[in-house]
C-alpha cells in the first residue's frame, strides 16, 4: 500500500520568509496529492491540491511542487504571517479517494 | 459547496460501554466513506473504507468487532466503538468523497474520551 514520508517535523520561521514541506510517496500509481491545514480538534482544511497531469499549482502565497519520477512533492509558503502557524499535513491517493497522510509538520511563524 | 456532518462533536463515555459516531453527507450521495482516527500530536490514520450496501474495508491492525462500520444508506455511515476502553480516546473523522468533483470533504470530527 501507500507510504508517505513528510519532512520536516517541526518548522519555525520569521514572519515574511518562506517554508517549505516536503514529502514522498512510495505508490507510483498515487495520481492526486492534497495538502490540508489542521488546527487543534478541527477538521483538516484543503489550502492546495495537484494532480499527476501537472508539475506545479500555484494559490496567491502557497505553491505546490510534484516530481512524479522521484515520487516527491513539497509545499511552498512565501511571506509567512502569523496566521500561517498550524500543522500541515499531506496526503496521496489515487484520485480523490482514500487519502494516505503524512505525518504532518508543525509550522510556527516567530514575529 | 458539498457539506459533511458529523456528530457528536465531543462524547464521553465510560469504559465498557458503545458509543456511535455519524457520519452524513448533507448534499450528495456517497457511496463510500472514509474513517479516520487521530491521536493527540499525530497523523491521521485511515481505519476503514465504508461501502454503501455492502462490508467495510478495515485497515491492518484496526479490529473489525470492535469498530463495527455500518453504511446503510447513501448519506449515512456510522462508527461504533464497542466495549471501549481509554485507550480508544481520540478524534475520529470522516470524509466523503464527490465523484462528479474528483475532491473529498471531511466531517467535523467527533472527540471520544473514555472514563
Amino acid at each position: 500500500g501507500e507510504n508517505v514520508e513528510q519532512h520536516p517535523s517541526t518548522l519555525s520561521v520569521q514572519e515574511g520568509d518562506s517554508a517549505v514541506i516536503k514529502c514522498t510517496y512510495s505508490d507510483s500509481a498515487s495520481n492526486y496529492f492534497p495538502w490540508y491545514k489542521q488546527e487543534l480538534g478541527k477538521r483538516p482544511q484543503l489550502i492546495i491540491d495537484i494532480r499527476s497531469n501537472v508539475g506545479e499549482k500555484k494559490d496567491q502565497r502557497i505553491a505546490v511542487t510534484l516530481n512524479k519520477t522521484a515520487k516527491h512533492f513539497s509545499l511552498h509558503i512565501t511571506e509567512t504571517q502569523p496566521e500561517d502557524s498550524a500543522v500541515y499535513f499531506c496526503a496521496a491517493s489515487q484520485g480523490a479517494q482514500k487519502l494516505v497522510f503524512g505525518q504532518g509538520t508543525r509550522l510556527t511563524i516567530n514575529p | 459547496g458539498a457539506v459533511v456532518s458529523q456528530h457528536p462533536s465531543r462524547v464521553i463515555c465510560k469504559s465498557g460501554t458503545s458509543v456511535k459516531i455519524e457520519c452524513r453527507s448533507l448534499d450528495f450521495q456517497a457511496t463510500t466513506m472514509f474513517w479516520y482516527r487521530q491521536f493527540p500530536k499525530q497523523s491521521l490514520m485511515l481505519m476503514a473504507t465504508s461501502n454503501e450496501g455492502s462490508k467495510a474495508t478495515y485497515e491492518q491492525g484496526v479490529e473489525k468487532d470492535k469498530f463495527l462500520i455500518n453504511h446503510a444508506s447513501l448519506t449515512l455511515s456510522t462508527l461504533t466503538v464497542t466495549s471501549a476502553h481509554p485507550e480508544d480516546s481520540s478524534f475520529y473523522i470522516c470524509s466523503a468523497p464527490v465523484v462528479s468533483g474528483n475532491t473529498i470533504y471531511f466531517g467535523e470530527g467527533s472527540w471520544l474520551t473514555v472514563v
